[in-house]
């Protein structure tokens, strides 16, 4: 059966520490794997997607890289406006299928 | 468009009545698809459609349920005879081909 695991559920980081979020996948058919942020009340906004191992893509503080049976967020010295959950998800044949996310606290 | 538009943001229903929920796609986009959020993180897939044809409809309860991507109109999910437990946020999402799929701000559907 297809499935994606995010953890840790939820994080609390202070305002410049990094940290890395964990996206496990089981999927028949990897068509790509996207990472989303979604903030409270709003649709998730499109980060990155990676479709083959190896690959690597950056935007501002973000790093996302794909292996043959995960994927790593890394977030180099995050901010306050970092704060948000973070949602992974697999796209097979005919959709997507989302992990439960990472709900991110990034403290001053 | 430049976004995928959502209609309406709230809609509010009696248990048993009609819901219709719309969504344009962001413009040459020729897929769409249908989430719907019930936990805070919990996205369950609905329904996809490639331009008017359903791609995958594994996930639509079809005893209430049913979707249309019609041309030159906006996409829509119907749902007959609402029940308590289809409160929820739908979101739309498109995407051009097996690329970057974009969301709208959802519809936040309350069954009283």
């Amino acid at each position: 059966e297809d499935q994606v695991t995010q953890s840790p559920e939820a994080l609390r980081l202070q305002e410049g520490e990094s940290s890395s979020l964990n996206c496990s996948y089981t999927v028949s058919g990897l068509r790509g794997l996207f990472w989303y942020r979604q903030d409270p009340g709003k649709g998730p906004e499109f980060l990155f997607t990676l479709y083959s191992a190896g690959e690597e893509k950056e935007k501002e503080r973000l790093k996302a890289t794909l292996t043959k049976k995960e994927s790593f967020l890394h977030i180099t010295a995050p901010k306050p406006e970092d704060s948000a959950t973070y949602l992974c998800a697999v796209q097979t044949w005919g959709k997507l299928i989302f992990g439960q996310g990472t709900e991110l606290s990034v403290k001053p | 468009g430049e976004e995928v538009a959502q209609t309406p943001k709230h809609l509010v229903r009696g248990e048993g009545q009609k819901a219709k929920l719309y969504c344009a796609p962001i413009k040459g986009h020729s897929y769409v698809f249908w989430y719907q959020q019930v936990l805070k993180n919990e996205f369950k897939f609905l329904i996809s459609f490639q331009n008017e044809n359903v791609f995958d409809e594994t996930g639509m309860p079809k005893e209430r349920f049913s979707a249309k991507c019609l041309p030159n109109s906006p996409c829509s999910l119907e749902i007959q005879a609402t029940k308590l437990e289809d409160s929820a946020v739908y979101f739309c999402a498109s995407s051009q081909s097996s690329t970057e799929a974009f969301f709208g701000q959802g519809t936040r559907l309350t069954v009283v």
